[in-house]
């Protein structure tokens, strides 16, 4: 069975600081891996996809992650916090077997503070 | 392009009632995919259709149904409202699905009261 683990319910950075949001995921076949931001009171929008392809995924609005598969982590990063990134980040797998589920891991609540 | 439409926005109901969501997937796509969003459990799959056939499906009981038109747009049903029923629905639309990125629409937030 898959599951997604993300380290920190809640973020707290800078702004202009690194934004660094962990998860980590279990697997027992190749995985597919993304992650989506949500606003308040909105779906989800997708940042970023890893389907093996390359293991440095960029994504929209600055962010990028890095597939680490002796780690089994897909870590979210951003060099430098702007007040619009506050919101809550989802890691999420499904598997290359054809799977349409996704399995999501708990959200990561990002603040950003001026 | 317009994105994925999900109707009504808001629907407070009380239990035992029984509630229908509407889901209007992205032009084209035929994969939709609908999950239950609530502060304790998150996110949780409830199942996906493609081509008017329900083709993966979560680990709800039946009260939880769902159908899809020829025209790809999508009905998910509650029977018997429970108050933990009470959550963010969120339908998805893709392609195929196949692992394709799913697009999200803004969600049902129901509330049994």
């Amino acid at each position: 069975a898959q599951s997604v683990t993300q380290l920190g319910s809640h973020v707290s950075v800078s702004e202009g600081a690194l934004v660094l949001l962990r998860c980590n995921y279990s697997s027992s076949v190749p995985p597919y891996l993304f992650w989506y931001v949500q606003y308040p009171n909105q779906g989800l929008q997708l940042l970023l996809k890893y389907t093996s392809a390359a293991t440095l995924v960029k994504g929209i609005n600055g962010f990028e992650a890095e597939f680490k598969k002796s780690e089994t982590s897909f870590h979210l990063t951003k060099p430098s916090a702007h007040m619009s990134d506050a919101a809550e980040y989802f890691c999420a797998v499904s598997s290359s077997g054809g799977s349409e589920k996704l399995v999501f891991g708990k959200g990561t609540k990002l603040t950003v503070n001026p | 392009k317009a994105g994925v439409t999900q109707t009504p926005r808001y629907l407070i109901k009380t239990r035992g009632q029984q509630v229908t969501l509407s889901c209007s997937p992205i032009s084209g796509h035929r994969s939709v995919s609908w999950y239950q969003q609530t502060p304790g459990q998150g996110l949780q799959f409830l199942f996906e259709y493609f081509s008017e056939t329900q083709r993966n499906k979560g680990n709800f009981p039946g009260r939880f149904s769902g159908r899809q038109f020829s025209n790809s747009r999508s009905e998910m049903n509650v029977s018997t409202l429970e108050l933990g029923d009470s959550a963010l629905y969120l339908c998805a639309s893709s392609l195929t699905g196949g692992n394709q990125p799913q697009h999200f629409g803004d969600g049902t937030r129901l509330s049994i009261l």
